[in-house]
């Protein structure tokens, strides 16, 4: 089946540290995005890529940075310099158009130790 | 810019009640319109979708009409379940400038009792 596979499920981080959260689709989708879920608060844009080797920053992407080298894979990097990163994190992807719904994997929750 | 305004939560109903979860949006272009579903501890799924005006989209007993005239897109069931208790998010999405903006309401959590 295809779909949106993110890795992993809860991270931790410690202080000064960066992590890398893992993004992958098979659903040959050539936009990919990376949502940031705070509790009770919708979803906050961090990057987004829409093509190989191209990305765009969204509302939020200081202190996390991204890659696209590859259509399938789009990684995202908290760095140390968010200070805040205990956050729910969604990956998601599409079509081109604006009436192409986007898939979305099933999470990672971050926390500092 | 872009916006959506969702009831806020939580809503809380008897299993077989009837279900409106309100959405508003504001857009500098002609918006798709989309409701998503997530459950706990999980992604997002799509719900439905209208992509113009009048459209209605329908999905698992769920709907949606795109009402450009007041620019509504609220959801509606005639008879809730407790499976169906979830967080509802209401979206716009605007491709403009060559790419594809999307814009989240805040969510909307229904807990449906038995």
């Amino acid at each position: 089946d295809g779909g949106i596979t993110q890795s992993p499920k809860y991270l931790f981080r410690k202080e000064g540290q960066n992590v890398t959260l893992s993004c992958e689709q098979n659903l040959n989708h050539d936009a990919m995005y990376w949502y940031r879920q705070d509790p009770g608060q919708g979803l906050r844009l961090i990057y987004y890529s829409q093509i190989v080797n191209d990305f765009q920053k969204g509302d939020i992407a200081e202190g996390y940075s991204v890659s696209r080298e590859k259509k399938e894979s789009f990684p995202l990097t908290v760095t140390s310099a968010q200070k805040n990163p205990t956050a729910f994190y969604l990956c998601a992807s599409n079509f081109f158009g604006s009436g192409q719904p986007q898939h979305f994997g099933d999470g990672t929750r971050l926390s500092i130790l | 810019g872009d916006s959506v305004t969702q009831m806020e939560g939580p809503v809380t109903l008897s299993e077989e009640a009837f279900l409106t979860i309100n959405c508003t949006y504001t857009a500098t272009g002609y918006p798709s319109l989309f409701w998503y579903v997530q459950y706990p501890g999980e992604g997002l799924q799509l719900l439905l979708k209208a992509t113009k005006a009048d459209d209605k989209g329908s999905n698992k007993g769920f709907e949606a009409t795109y009402r450009k005239e007041t620019t509504s897109f609220h959801l509606e069931k005639g008879s809730v379940q407790v499976s169906d208790s979830a967080v509802y998010f209401c979206a716009l999405s605007v491709y403009s400038g060559g790419y594809q903006k999307v814009t989240f309401g805040t969510g909307t959590k229904l807990q449906v009792i038995p």
